[in-house]
């Protein structure tokens, strides 16, 4: 069974200050996804990686995967209070034909502090 | 891109009713489809996959007969929570995979259940 950890749960960061989020799985995994869930709302897709060695990037935020540690990483630079949000990664596991599954981290709650 | 579009967006309903979720795919077919539960500060658990044509895949623990699934057409599921109990109070969303290359997964916006 595919698990997926992500740390920290809780992250309250100051405003042009750097960290990362990490997300761990436990098995073959085919891609990885991360989400940004603001408070009431459902998800907005962020970045989807492919395969090991792959990076994306997106204004302040940008994810990594490597595959053979079975981990990736959201690196927030320079943080704004725009920023506060959870966020969410989800390891793509195939199990043959059309069965396949997403499953989610427990998530970040990212508050920027001014 | 693709757009999935949830209704209601929000449902008061009271105990021992039943209450149905539409998930659409508005500019794309889908023929599969996954329906996700959130409860509040938690992350989404998968409760099922919906298959057009066939019937749904739940996952462990997840009851077929309390939530029944119905995926009619390539631009419809619908989920169907059976005598609901305040317990089923949750935020649940459908999402269904992009066509082509796009490896994306679109999510609807949501649907709030309140049972009463």
């Amino acid at each position: 069974e595919l698990k997926v950890e992500q740390n920290p749960l809780f992250l309250s960061m100051q405003e042009g200050k750097n960290y990362t989020i990490y997300c761990n799985y436990s098995t073959t995994s085919d891609r990885l996804y991360w989400y940004r869930q603001d408070p009431g709302k459902s998800l907005e897709s962020l970045f989807v990686l492919l395969s090991n060695g792959a990076v994306k990037q997106e204004g302040r935020l940008m994810a990594s995967l490597d595959t053979k540690a079975r981990l990736s990483t959201l690196h927030i630079t320079a943080a704004v209070h725009d920023l506060s949000a959870t966020y969410f990664c989800a390891a793509f596991r195939n199990s043959g034909g059309s069965n396949y599954k997403l499953t989610f981290g427990k998530g970040t709650l990212l508050t920027v502090n001014p | 891109g693709a757009v999935v579009s949830q209704h209601p967006s929000r449902v008061i309903c009271k105990s021992g009713t039943s209450v149905k979720i539409e998930c659409r795919s508005l500019d794309f077919q889908a023929t599969t489809m996954f329906w996700y539960r959130q409860f509040p500060k938690q992350s989404l658990m998968l409760m099922a996959t919906s298959n057009e044509g066939s019937k749904a895949t739940y996952e462990q623990g997840v009851e077929k007969d309390k939530f029944l699934i119905n995926h009619a057409s390539l631009t419809l599921s619908t989920l169907t929570v059976t005598s609901a109990h305040p317990e089923d109070s949750s935020f649940y969303i459908c999402s269904a995979p992009g066509t082509g290359f796009s490896y994306e997964q679109y999510f609807g916006p949501g649907t709030r259940l309140t049972v009463t």
